[in-house]
């Protein structure tokens, strides 16, 4: 299994600013994911990291709103970007494993 | 394209009684298939998945799953309800492993439990 560490764990943010998401995992992994989970609704992915290429973007999302760093094999960013009310959801980060995808506690974002 | 159904947004049941939350997919090729759970103010946690071999797969806190390929359903039960079950529970599909690519979810089933 592994252990995912995301930071912050909520957040409230003004309109326009932005705000970027820390994901740790206890071990080395080839590929992370970021999930929406958008108020009363499911979880929609975002995106799919791997580390040492750009990241791949799910219809309805680009990069210059949420841009994602995945610098080594245990950490990855995703920034939300030029924040709208719209915006506020929660930000999940997972990671494959065996199978698997282990997910972290969630980044509970509200845009005022 | 893939799509998953929970029947019902919000189950409740008492302690002590039989808890069924559904789950139904759509799929051209035999899925892998998971349920999560989360608990308030927490990550999703994987309670069991279906890959391949026998269809009725055991889980974690007392939870099983049947896969019925001829009725394209992956049903989630417990023979006894306990409060600590309270939580948001989630089906999943995916077609290439779970670990390598997209997982598409369901809603969500928001199980309460009454004493």
């Amino acid at each position: 299994s592994a252990v995912i560490s995301q930071k912050p764990s909520r957040d409230i943010c003004q309109r326009g600013t932005s705000l970027t998401i820390q994901c740790q995992v206890d071990s080395q992994v080839t590929m992370m994911f970021w999930y929406r989970q958008q108020p009363g609704q499911s979880l929609t992915l975002i995106a799919t990291a791997n580390q040492g290429s750009e990241a791949t973007y799910e219809s309805g999302f680009v990069i210059d709103k949420f841009p994602i760093s995945r610098p080594n094999l245990t950490f990855s960013t995703l920034t939300v970007s030029n924040m709208s009310p719209e915006d506020s959801s929660i930000y999940l980060c997972s990671v494959g494993s065996g199978n698997i995808q282990y997910f972290g506690a969630g980044t509970r974002l509200s845009v005022l | 394209a893939q799509s998953v159904t929970q029947l019902g947004s919000h189950v409740s049941v008492s302690e002590g009684a039989l808890v069924l939350l559904r789950c139904n997919y759509s799929s051209s090729v035999p899925p892998y298939l998971f349920w999560y759970v989360q608990y308030p103010n927490q990550g999703l946690q994987l309670l069991l998945k279906y890959t391949t071999g026998a269809t009725l797969v055991k889980g974690i806190n007392g939870f099983e799953a049947e896969f019925k390929k001829s009725e394209t359903s992956f049903h989630l039960t417990k023979p006894s309800a306990h409060m600590s079950d309270a939580a948001e529970y989630f089906c999943a599909v995916e077609e290439y492993g779970g670990s390598q690519g997209n997982l598409i979810f369901g809603k969500g089933t928001k199980l309460s439990v009454k004493p």
